[in-house]
């Protein structure tokens, strides 16, 4: 099926570690995203990614970096994992303007 | 003031009621419109665009008001499947394609 394919589903990180999160969406979008959702704060933007070749920063940047490796792919990397970095990671992507966004399934992370 | 406010949940209704959700937003020269909802422990998905001129699809009616900014949902005949959070979002100004997710409303049918 069409889609956004995230991995992994699921994660546990010690304090300092590092990991990337993979994004990869099969709908020939140009625009690509990387939130995360935590409890009592909704969806908040980190990075994203108006076309291949170009990153901007999100609203919660800091501890994150992203490469966008071509038109399909969007990557996610934490350097040195916090605690505070807890969260659940949604990448989405969309096709312009009043399209709306489609989300891939989603990544739980923990940061002990 | 928070860019895009939704009304408090939980909300709560019996199979069958009507229920409708408020959002409001702050930046007037919005463009674009969408109600999204999630289901718990899933990821967002697009229920509907919200049109100037109200749209409608199915048991669900969208509303845009922009002289007082904000937008809403009604859904009619609740059914169970319906449960989830709804999220409202609203573009923002100076990019098309960044938008702004409001914190939800938690809708729960009950049989």
């Amino acid at each position: 099926n069409a889609g956004v394919t995230q991995t992994p589903k699921f994660q546990v990180l010690k304090t300092g570690q590092s990991m990337t999160l993979q994004c990869a969406q099969d709908m020939n979008h140009n625009s690509m995203y990387w939130y995360r959702q935590d409890p009592g704060m909704g969806l908040r933007l980190i990075y994203y990614s108006a076309s291949e070749g170009t990153t901007d920063k999100g609203e919660v940047p800091n501890g994150y970096n992203v490469s966008r490796l071509n038109k399909r792919e969007f990557s996610l990397r934490l350097e040195s994992a916090a605690p505070s970095q807890t969260s659940v990671y949604f990448c989405a992507s969309s096709g312009g303007q009043g399209l709306g966004y489609t989300f891939g399934s989603g990544t739980r992370l923990t940061v002990v | 003031r928070k860019e895009v406010e939704q009304d408090p949940g939980p909300f709560n209704v019996p199979e069958g009621a009507t229920v409708a959700f408020n959002c409001t937003y702050s930046n007037s020269a919005s463009q674009s419109f969408f109600w999204y909802r999630q289901d718990c422990r899933k990821e967002p998905k697009l229920l509907m665009s919200v049109y100037s001129s109200g749209n409608e699809d199915g048991r669900f009616t969208a509303q845009l008001n922009r002289a007082s900014q904000y937008i809403s949902l009604l859904i009619r005949d609740s059914k169970l499947s319906d449960s989830a959070t709804y999220l409202c979002v609203v573009n923002r100004e100076t990019s098309y394609d960044k938008v702004i997710f409001g914190p939800g409303t938690s809708l729960s049918v009950i049989p």
